[in-house]
């Protein structure tokens, strides 16, 4: 079965600091990786997601998150975090054709302090 | 971009009472609909997946005869919570993936169920 594990479940961080939140996953075969963001009181966004190819993925709003499949990793990184940056970030991961349900970790909330 | 609309956002009822949520694509259709549960600072669980003019597939430990899921068409999905209890409080969010291949999951803004 899949699973996936997000180490840090709250991280606070000053305005302009970089940011890296870990995810690692658990599952037997390909697989396609996701991080999704909820800002207060939205809905889940999709920020970025991995299919294949390029180990290093590129999403909106400048976040990218490297592939590292010799470690089961998948991290969200930003150089420079922004206020607007407080939500909860959540790493997803389904099978390689995509015809299964996301699996979520339980999620990080990011706090951007003035 | 691809929209799910969830309906109703907020549901307060007394116990003993079934609760019908919707799902709705706006802008695409979903041969796969798939309905989670989040409690508070824990994940999103997975409820059931729902596939249009078949019977849902349930999550170990979800009771089918108490979550009744109903994909009756390529854009609606409906959970009804039967005879809802002060314990199936939560806040249930489902998600659309549009046909075809790798299509990516989108999620409705939720609805927080609160029985008293």
């Amino acid at each position: 079965a899949q699973s996936v594990s997000q180490h840090n479940h709250h991280v606070i961080l000053s305005e302009a600091a970089s940011l890296e939140l870990g995810c690692n996953y658990s599952y037997g075969g390909t697989v396609n990786l996701f991080w999704y963001v909820q800002y207060p009181g939205q809905h889940l966004q999709l920020l970025l997601k991995y299919f294949s190819g390029d180990p290093l993925v590129k999403g909106i709003k400048g976040f990218e998150a490297e592939f590292i499949k010799s470690k089961f990793s998948f991290n969200l990184r930003k150089p420079s975090v922004q206020w607007s940056d407080t939500a909860e970030y959540f790493c997803a991961v389904n099978n390689w054709a995509g015809n299964t349900p996301l699996v979520f970790g339980k999620g990080t909330r990011l706090s951007v302090i003035a | 971009g691809a929209v799910v609309s969830q309906h109703p956002s907020r549901v307060i009822c007394k116990s003993g009472t079934s609760v019908k949520i919707e799902c709705r694509s706006l802008d695409f259709q979903a041969t796969t609909m798939f309905w989670y549960r989040q409690f508070p600072k824990q994940s999103l669980m997975l409820m059931a997946t729902s596939n249009e003019g078949s019977k849902a597939t349930y999550e170990q430990g979800v009771e089918k005869d108490k979550f009744l899921i109903n994909h009756a068409s390529l854009t609606l999905s409906t959970l009804t919570v039967t005879s809802a209890h002060p314990e199936d409080s939560s806040f249930y969010i489902c998600s659309a993936r549009p046909s075809g291949y790798n299509q990516p999951q989108h999620f409705g803004d939720g609805t927080r169920l609160s029985i008293l």
